[in-house]
Protein backbone atom coordinates (compact mmCIF):
# COMPACT_ATOMS: atom_id res chain seq x y z
CA UNK A 1 0.00 0.00 0.00
CA UNK A 2 1.41 3.08 -1.09
CA UNK A 3 1.97 5.50 1.97
CA UNK A 4 3.34 8.26 -0.47
CA UNK A 5 1.20 9.31 -2.98
CA UNK A 6 1.57 12.07 -6.43
CA UNK A 7 -1.45 11.59 -8.06
CA UNK A 8 -0.38 13.71 -10.92
CA UNK A 9 2.48 11.80 -13.33
CA UNK A 10 3.12 15.14 -15.07
CA UNK A 11 2.54 18.75 -14.88
CA UNK A 12 2.94 21.42 -17.65
CA UNK A 13 3.43 24.90 -16.86
CA UNK A 14 4.19 28.20 -18.33
CA UNK A 15 7.36 30.10 -17.43
CA UNK A 16 7.04 32.51 -15.21
CA UNK A 17 4.12 30.95 -14.00
CA UNK A 18 3.53 29.47 -10.76
CA UNK A 19 3.94 25.27 -10.51
CA UNK A 20 2.40 23.45 -8.37
CA UNK A 21 3.41 19.95 -7.14
CA UNK A 22 0.89 18.00 -4.79
CA UNK A 23 1.49 14.88 -2.68
CA UNK A 24 -0.64 12.97 -0.33
CA UNK A 25 0.53 10.77 2.47
CA UNK A 26 -1.92 8.10 4.71
CA UNK A 27 0.21 7.53 7.27
CA UNK A 28 -0.08 10.33 10.57
CA UNK A 29 3.14 9.29 12.06
CA UNK A 30 5.39 10.86 9.43
CA UNK A 31 6.88 13.79 11.25
CA UNK A 32 8.99 15.17 7.93
CA UNK A 33 8.43 15.63 4.72
CA UNK A 34 10.95 16.45 1.92
CA UNK A 35 11.22 17.06 -1.61
CA UNK A 36 13.79 15.80 -4.13
CA UNK A 37 14.76 16.95 -7.38
CA UNK A 38 15.52 14.68 -10.52
CA UNK A 39 17.37 15.56 -13.61
CA UNK A 40 17.35 13.21 -16.45
CA UNK A 41 20.55 11.15 -16.34
CA UNK A 42 21.45 12.66 -13.08
CA UNK A 43 20.72 11.27 -8.81
CA UNK A 44 17.72 12.91 -7.18
CA UNK A 45 18.85 16.24 -4.80
CA UNK A 46 17.31 17.31 -2.10
CA UNK A 47 15.59 20.66 -2.49
CA UNK A 48 13.44 21.77 0.86
CA UNK A 49 11.89 19.72 3.64
CA UNK A 50 9.07 21.09 6.52
CA UNK A 51 8.78 19.46 9.99
CA UNK A 52 5.27 18.34 10.18
CA UNK A 53 5.29 20.97 13.62
CA UNK A 54 5.29 24.11 10.60
CA UNK A 55 3.00 24.77 7.96
CA UNK A 56 5.26 26.39 5.66
CA UNK A 57 8.56 26.14 4.53
CA UNK A 58 10.18 28.79 2.19
CA UNK A 59 13.14 28.85 0.36
CA UNK A 60 13.73 31.02 -2.58
CA UNK A 61 11.33 30.55 -5.00
CA UNK A 62 10.25 27.35 -3.64
CA UNK A 63 7.53 27.08 -0.47
CA UNK A 64 6.71 23.84 0.89
CA UNK A 65 2.82 23.85 2.39
CA UNK A 66 1.84 21.09 4.96
CA UNK A 67 -2.16 20.24 5.86
CA UNK A 68 -1.56 17.78 8.38
CA UNK A 69 -5.44 17.42 8.81
CA UNK A 70 -5.80 16.87 5.38
CA UNK A 71 -2.61 14.92 5.24
CA UNK A 72 -1.47 17.13 2.49
CA UNK A 73 1.88 18.83 1.21
CA UNK A 74 2.66 20.89 -1.85
CA UNK A 75 5.82 22.45 -3.71
CA UNK A 76 4.93 25.61 -5.22
CA UNK A 77 7.64 27.05 -7.60
CA UNK A 78 7.48 30.81 -8.35
CA UNK A 79 7.98 32.11 -10.51
CA UNK A 80 8.47 28.60 -13.01
CA UNK A 81 11.77 28.48 -15.15
CA UNK A 82 12.73 26.05 -17.58
CA UNK A 83 15.34 25.07 -15.36
CA UNK A 84 13.27 23.35 -13.01
CA UNK A 85 11.57 21.04 -15.21
CA UNK A 86 12.58 18.22 -13.72
CA UNK A 87 11.28 14.93 -12.00
CA UNK A 88 9.78 15.78 -8.26
CA UNK A 89 9.74 13.70 -5.79
CA UNK A 90 7.79 13.47 -2.09
CA UNK A 91 9.11 11.78 0.47
CA UNK A 92 8.16 11.52 3.88
CA UNK A 93 10.27 10.33 7.27
CA UNK A 94 8.89 8.20 9.90
CA UNK A 95 10.93 8.73 12.93
CA UNK A 96 13.93 6.03 14.21
CA UNK A 97 15.60 3.62 12.13
CA UNK A 98 13.55 3.73 9.01
CA UNK A 99 14.31 5.12 5.06
CA UNK A 100 12.69 7.51 4.01
CA UNK A 101 9.28 6.64 1.71
CA UNK A 102 9.25 8.16 -1.59
CA UNK A 103 6.21 9.17 -3.91
CA UNK A 104 6.50 8.14 -7.76
CA UNK A 105 7.19 11.37 -9.04
CA UNK A 106 5.60 13.97 -10.59
CA UNK A 107 7.66 15.45 -14.18
CA UNK A 108 7.40 19.29 -14.81
CA UNK A 109 8.02 20.59 -17.49
CA UNK A 110 8.15 24.45 -18.06
CA UNK A 111 7.55 25.82 -20.88
CA UNK A 112 9.61 28.89 -22.10
CA UNK B 1 30.88 18.15 -0.41
CA UNK B 2 29.62 14.93 -0.49
CA UNK B 3 30.43 12.82 -3.44
CA UNK B 4 28.71 9.48 -4.32
CA UNK B 5 29.92 7.75 -7.17
CA UNK B 6 28.83 4.58 -8.82
CA UNK B 7 31.06 2.55 -10.73
CA UNK B 8 29.48 2.57 -14.06
CA UNK B 9 26.98 4.89 -15.70
CA UNK B 10 25.90 2.16 -18.51
CA UNK B 11 25.42 -1.75 -18.11
CA UNK B 12 24.65 -3.54 -20.70
CA UNK B 13 24.64 -7.95 -19.70
CA UNK B 14 23.11 -10.96 -20.79
CA UNK B 15 20.27 -12.63 -18.80
CA UNK B 16 22.00 -15.31 -16.36
CA UNK B 17 24.52 -13.09 -15.51
CA UNK B 18 26.08 -12.05 -11.96
CA UNK B 19 26.11 -8.73 -11.79
CA UNK B 20 28.15 -6.20 -9.33
CA UNK B 21 27.02 -2.47 -8.65
CA UNK B 22 29.89 -0.56 -6.89
CA UNK B 23 28.80 2.71 -4.59
CA UNK B 24 31.46 4.99 -3.11
CA UNK B 25 30.68 7.64 -0.89
CA UNK B 26 33.28 9.63 0.57
CA UNK B 27 32.12 11.74 3.35
CA UNK B 28 32.18 8.85 6.17
CA UNK B 29 28.20 8.40 5.69
CA UNK B 30 26.49 5.90 8.35
CA UNK B 31 23.99 4.58 6.02
CA UNK B 32 23.88 3.68 2.16
CA UNK B 33 20.86 3.16 0.28
CA UNK B 34 19.86 1.43 -3.12
CA UNK B 35 16.88 2.11 -5.13
CA UNK B 36 16.03 1.19 -8.68
CA UNK B 37 13.62 3.74 -11.09
CA UNK B 38 11.62 2.41 -12.88
CA UNK B 39 8.87 5.16 -15.35
CA UNK B 40 5.63 5.24 -13.25
CA UNK B 41 6.75 3.30 -10.37
CA UNK B 42 9.04 6.29 -8.77
CA UNK B 43 12.08 5.02 -6.79
CA UNK B 44 11.88 1.98 -4.94
CA UNK B 45 13.92 0.89 -2.24
CA UNK B 46 16.07 -2.61 -2.36
CA UNK B 47 18.17 -2.75 0.21
CA UNK B 48 19.68 -0.44 2.94
CA UNK B 49 22.44 -0.54 5.35
CA UNK B 50 22.88 1.43 8.98
CA UNK B 51 26.31 -0.14 9.57
CA UNK B 52 29.58 -2.34 8.06
CA UNK B 53 28.58 -5.41 7.59
CA UNK B 54 24.69 -4.99 8.39
CA UNK B 55 21.84 -4.64 5.59
CA UNK B 56 18.56 -4.50 5.81
CA UNK B 57 15.48 -5.34 3.12
CA UNK B 58 13.92 -2.59 1.26
CA UNK B 59 10.56 -2.56 -0.49
CA UNK B 60 11.70 -4.90 -3.37
CA UNK B 61 14.85 -7.05 -2.30
CA UNK B 62 13.84 -10.10 -4.38
CA UNK B 63 16.20 -11.06 -7.13
CA UNK B 64 19.06 -9.15 -4.86
CA UNK B 65 21.46 -9.24 -2.77
CA UNK B 66 24.20 -6.09 -1.06
CA UNK B 67 27.70 -6.52 0.64
CA UNK B 68 29.19 -3.76 3.06
CA UNK B 69 32.27 -5.02 3.65
CA UNK B 70 33.65 -1.06 4.29
CA UNK B 71 32.06 2.12 5.38
CA UNK B 72 32.47 3.81 2.42
CA UNK B 73 31.33 1.19 0.05
CA UNK B 74 28.15 -0.59 -0.54
CA UNK B 75 27.38 -2.78 -3.61
CA UNK B 76 24.38 -4.36 -5.28
CA UNK B 77 24.54 -7.66 -6.57
CA UNK B 78 22.14 -9.47 -8.78
CA UNK B 79 23.28 -13.28 -8.78
CA UNK B 80 21.26 -14.05 -11.97
CA UNK B 81 20.52 -11.19 -13.90
CA UNK B 82 17.03 -11.16 -15.73
CA UNK B 83 15.27 -8.71 -18.59
CA UNK B 84 13.19 -7.47 -15.31
CA UNK B 85 16.32 -5.96 -13.91
CA UNK B 86 16.65 -3.76 -16.70
CA UNK B 87 16.42 -0.10 -15.09
CA UNK B 88 18.02 2.83 -13.27
CA UNK B 89 20.15 2.28 -9.80
CA UNK B 90 20.79 5.03 -7.92
CA UNK B 91 22.87 4.40 -4.99
CA UNK B 92 22.57 7.41 -2.04
CA UNK B 93 23.75 7.70 1.47
CA UNK B 94 23.34 9.73 4.68
CA UNK B 95 25.11 10.91 7.60
CA UNK B 96 22.44 9.14 10.22
CA UNK B 97 19.03 8.50 10.22
CA UNK B 98 17.70 12.00 11.47
CA UNK B 99 15.06 13.60 9.29
CA UNK B 100 16.77 16.66 8.66
CA UNK B 101 20.04 14.57 7.48
CA UNK B 102 19.31 14.24 3.71
CA UNK B 103 19.73 11.07 1.59
CA UNK B 104 22.61 12.41 -0.98
CA UNK B 105 22.52 10.13 -4.44
CA UNK B 106 24.58 9.38 -6.95
CA UNK B 107 24.61 9.31 -10.76
CA UNK B 108 22.62 6.10 -11.25
CA UNK B 109 23.35 2.92 -13.53
CA UNK B 110 21.59 2.31 -16.35
CA UNK B 111 21.41 -1.23 -16.72
CA UNK B 112 19.96 -3.22 -19.34
CA UNK B 113 19.84 -6.83 -19.32
CA UNK B 114 19.29 -8.71 -22.67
Amino acid sequence: DQQVKQNSPSLSVQEGRISILNCDYTNSMFDYFLWYKKYPAEGPTFLISISSIKDKNEDGRFTVFLNKSAKHLSLHIVPSQPGDSAVYFCAAFLSGNTPLVFGKGTRLSVIA
Amino acid sequence: DVKVTQSSRYLVKRTGEKVFLECVQDMDHENMFWYRQDPGLGLRLIYFSYDVKMKEKGDIPEGYSVSREKKERFSLILESASTNQTSMYLCASSLTTGPTDTQYFGPGTRLTVL
